[in-house]
């Protein structure tokens, strides 16, 4: 079945450094990766997303980028600030289907 | 304007009592879906509700589980006879239509089974 993988599954970085975490597809028909970020006690929240038909896509500190080749995307996030941390999951959607696979997610630290 | 709401944000009940989840999407949103997530875990799709459609059940676990929509608007998720492996955070979502790829969730319902 269709499977998203996601790394690393801890991060913690330096206030002000930058964080990345990966994340691979199994099905090639997969069009949509949105990308949300859960603060503690709450629901998930979309924080950026991109289709399939662009390969980076930019929001002020935080970006995605797409490889459609090697079915990864990636999110990217500058200048960390002490708020950013979370846990954050991507996810993927194919074409005509409304079902989302999620990652296992990556709790990010940023230390002040 | 509202979001998605789910009530209880907590529960706690003892092993083999039914419980009963309930889920306000955002007004006019007419898709609708019931994750699961485990400690640690992704999010575990569950069953999907659009429209007058047939709901998509694919992913209930198992026959202890049912979920319904009433009036196309707030929708309930029970579990019969709970276990402590149904112990997990409940999450509803909603999207304004089935073509319409962003998701809007809930808060949650922390589930936990004793």
């Amino acid at each position: 079945g269709e499977n998203v993988e996601q790394h690393p599954s801890t991060l913690s970085v330096q206030e002000g450094d930058s964080a990345v975490i990966k994340c691979t597809y199994s099905d090639s028909a997969s069009n949509y990766f949105p990308w949300y970020k859960q603060e503690l006690g709450k629901g998930p929240q979309l924080i950026i997303d991109i289709r399939s038909n662009v390969g980076e896509k930019k929001d002020q500190r935080i970006a995605v980028t797409l490889n459609k080749t090697a079915k990864h995307f990636s999110l990217h996030i500058t200048e960390t600030q002490p708020e950013d941390s979370a846990v954050y999951f991507c996810a993927a959607r194919t074409s005509g289907t409304y079902k989302y696979i999620f990652g296992t997610g990556t709790r990010l630290k940023v230390l002040a | 304007g509202a979001g998605v709401s789910q009530s209880p944000s907590n529960k706690v009940t003892e092993k083999g009592k039914d419980v009963e989840l309930r889920c306000d999407p955002i007004s006019g949103h007419t898709a609708l879906y019931w994750y699961r997530q485990s400690l640690g875990q992704g999010l575990e799709f569950l069953i999907y509700f659009q429209g007058n459609s047939a709901p998509d059940k694919s992913g209930l676990p198992s026959d202890r589980f049912s979920a319904e929509r009433t009036g196309g608007s707030v929708s309930t998720l029970t579990i019969q006879r709970t276990q402590q492996e149904d112990s997990a955070v409940y999450l509803c979502a909603s999207s304004p239509q089935a073509a319409s790829y962003e998701q809007y969730f809930g808060p949650g319902t922390r589930l936990t089974v004793t």
